[in-house]
């Protein structure tokens, strides 16, 4: 089911290094999955997405992958910048889409 | 338009009165979800309306949330009797079809309530 979270789990990195956001899903019946990335007074933007046929996708500097096993999903985001300090959301899709708790990254210059 | 309308950007109310947002998907999205975002946290699930079936009304926290679409087109979301908990930003997205699709998330509504 629906989850929110009372607290956004937090990520700090510095600029340069590779980033690694987690998210577990919750129905092993999904069977499409995306990243979302929210800059603050922004709606959610599309970032990369991934059939539940596939394990791995590579996008510019970002990548996700699939463990279908034990339902989690990954965004690994390569030299990471100032610029992708935001709230990352993985969302699911079985009939409808639903939204993880959301991730926010800091990145210190 | 080029992407998910919603108005009024900000709304500010007394409790106890009624609101309704507005949301325009992007013209020829069959599809369209309401979420809604409280300070800091993630993204709740309100309401899902796909071409003419009947909406999942699943996520409307109480009977006072209801929402329509007018033609497959524009949605409006009413909150009756507005309590402060309804303060949040909501969201509107609309995406392509009916099959797995990636969504267009307008700016949000940010709701205050008084």
């Amino acid at each position: 089911g629906e989850s929110v979270g009372l607290h956004l789990p937090t990520l700090s990195v510095q600029e340069g290094d590779n980033s690694i956001i987690n998210c577990a899903y919750s129905n092993s019946a999904s069977d499409y999955f995306i990243w979302y990335k929210q800059e603050s007074g922004k709606g959610p933007q599309f970032i990369i997405d991934i059939r539940s046929n596939m394990d791995k996708r590579q996008g510019q500097r970002v990548t996700v992958l699939l463990n279908k096993t034990v339902k989690h999903l990954s965004l690994q985001i390569a030299a990471t910048q100032p610029g992708d300090s935001a709230v990352y959301f993985c969302a699911e899709y079985q009939n409808d889409m639903r939204f993880g708790a959301g991730t926010r990254l800091t990145v210190k210059p | 338009g080029a992407g998910v309308s919603q108005s009024p950007s900000n709304k500010v109310t007394e409790k106890g009165k009624d609101v309704e947002l507005r949301c325009d998907p992007i013209s020829g999205h069959t599809a369209l979800y309401w979420y809604r975002q409280s300070l800091g946290q993630g993204l709740e699930f309100l309401i899902y309306f796909q071409g003419n079936s009947a909406p999942d009304k699943s996520g409307l926290p109480s009977d006072r949330f209801s929402a329509e679409r007018t033609g497959g087109s524009v949605s409006t979301l009413t909150i009756q009797r507005t309590q402060q908990e309804d303060s949040a930003v909501y969201l509107c997205a609309s995406s392509l079809s009916t099959s797995e699709e990636k969504l267009f998330f307008g700016s949000g509504t940010q709701l205050s309530v008084l």
